[in-house]
């Protein structure tokens, strides 16, 4: 079993729709849960990050932890074509420097006109 | 500008032949990493090291080598490649773990 679940997709959803993006875990020392979202043929970018559960929010970006369900989501409201990427989510145990980072497959999102 | 660069960003290559593929950032990080990305398999982190001279293992090492002589430079070395080590290589900094800036990536193809 994978440390990190995430569904691959594709998912196919129109303008403007709220996206539901997920992945469960199986280590419970994991604290530090980051979304990155990375463009076709680009390196990965950091959307967000937060610590331990609860929610974070950044525009139309929404994190959520839920550590009791080893269970993490990104939400996208007013979903937009260039939001069509692949989104990663990763994990660690802490944020210092000495820390693996562990990253689910990504799950490809693509928002049509 | 901040950024972190990596050469080549395309290279084919015969099974055995030794390479290195360099990676340097600009931002004074002290934390630098290597990952590969496959199909299915997302993105699984190398070797990281948390400062000069000090490295450690990722989730798939077996075939590769790192070193850490200075802040900013981070290569990865393929002693003796091998078709299955054939993946797109991305190195990354940051000051930890929650915030890692990624590089362009290398298309490494061993034949």
């Amino acid at each position: 079993q994978k440390e990190v679940e995430q569904d691959p997709g594709p998912l196919s959803v129109p303008e403007g729709a709220i996206v539901s993006l997920n992945c469960t875990y199986s280590n419970s020392a994991f604290q530090y849960f980051m979304w990155y979202r990375q463009y076709s043929r680009k390196g990965p970018e950091l959307l967000m990050y937060t610590y331990s559960s609860g929610n974070k929010e950044d525009g139309r970006f929404t994190a959520q932890v839920d550590k009791s369900s080893k269970y993490i989501s990104l939400f996208i409201r007013d979903s937009q074509p260039s939001d069509s990427a692949t989104y990663l989510c990763a994990m660690s145990a802490n944020t210092g420097t000495a820390s693996k980072l562990t990253f689910g497959t990504g799950t490809r999102l693509q928002v049509t006109l | 500008e901040a950024q972190v660069t990596q050469n080549p960003r395309y290279l084919i290559t015969v099974t055995g032949k030794k390479l290195t593929v360099t990676c340097s950032q600009n931002m004074n990080h002290e934390y630098m990493s290597w990952y590969r990305q496959d199909p299915g398999l997302g993105l699984r982190q190398i070797y990281y090291s948390m400062n000069v001279e000090v490295t450690d293992k990722g989730d798939v090492p077996e075939g590769y080598k790192v070193s850490r002589k200075e802040k900013r430079n981070f290569p990865l070395i393929l002693e003796s490649p091998s078709p299955n080590q054939t993946s797109l290589y991305f190195c990354a900094s940051g000051q930890g773990t929650y915030e890692q800036y990624f590089g362009p990536g290398t298309r490494l193809t061993v034949t």
